[in-house]
């Protein structure tokens, strides 16, 4: 059974790094890529970057040099970390898998983020 | 970047009606559409890949079609679980852009 779950605090103060930790089960990260999404409350959905299947990443220009996304396959986590964070970074975020053939086929379930003082 | 227009932004349909939904790629995505459906608190879920090919277990009842630049999804019959917000997505280039959102509302 294939599974997302995103894990992170809930709480980030502005121009610190946020830490996100995105753990599959049920599919490697060897054969699909894992993407991030936000979503600020009630509103769309916003694309910030892949992890690719052979350990490569590419990124939304719109986060510029903020954004970084790893992973380790032995622990079949994917990592998301984004400095400098301001108060327009709250909402949340979401890790997903593209599909063979399909775009975003699961998600996870999501993990809010607050940046405030 | 890709942007991607969604219309309209809200609709308001009774059960049983028929909807559609548009979106317009600023350039050519050779169908590399997909359309997801969202509930509150919820996480997106995926019903039209390709732009007209039904993910697994979705019903019948929903629909995507288009080329190009143009891409519409369609809800026959609508049932009272229908009533989310919707959105589309370019799968073709990165950014992987999304529609606006349209939010089905029960009239």
């Amino acid at each position: 059974q294939v599974q997302l779950k995103e894990s992170g605090p809930g709480l980030v103060q502005p121009s610190q790094t946020l830490s996100l930790t995105c753990t599959v089960s049920g599919f490697s990260l060897t054969s699909y890529s894992v993407h991030w999404v936000r979503q600020h409350s009630g509103k769309s959905l916003e694309w910030m970057g892949r992890m690719w299947s052979d350990g490569d990443t590419s990124y939304n220009s719109a986060f510029t040099s903020r954004l970084s996304i790893s992973r380790d396959t032995s622990k079949s986590q994917v990592f998301l970390k984004m400095n400098s964070l301001q108060t327009e970074d709250t909402g949340t975020y979401y890790c997903a898998r593209r599909g063979n053939g399909s775009l975003f086929d699961y998600w996870g379930q999501g993990v809010m983020v607050t940046v405030s003082s | 970047d890709i942007q991607m227009t969604q219309s309209p932004a809200s609709l308001s349909a009774s059960l049983g009606e028929t909807v559609t939904i548009e979106c317009l790629a600023s350039e050519d995505i050779y169908d590399i559409l997909a359309w997801y459906q969202q509930k509150p608190g919820k996480s997106p879920q995926l019903l039209i890949y390709d732009a007209s090919s039904l993910h697994t277990g979705v019903p019948s009842r929903f629909s995507g079609s288009g080329s190009g630049t143009q891409y519409s999804l369609k809800i026959n019959s609508l049932q009272p679980e229908d009533f989310a917000s919707y959105y589309c997505q370019n799968g073709l280039s990165a950014p992987l852009t999304f529609g606006s959102g349209t939010k089905l509302e029960i009239k």
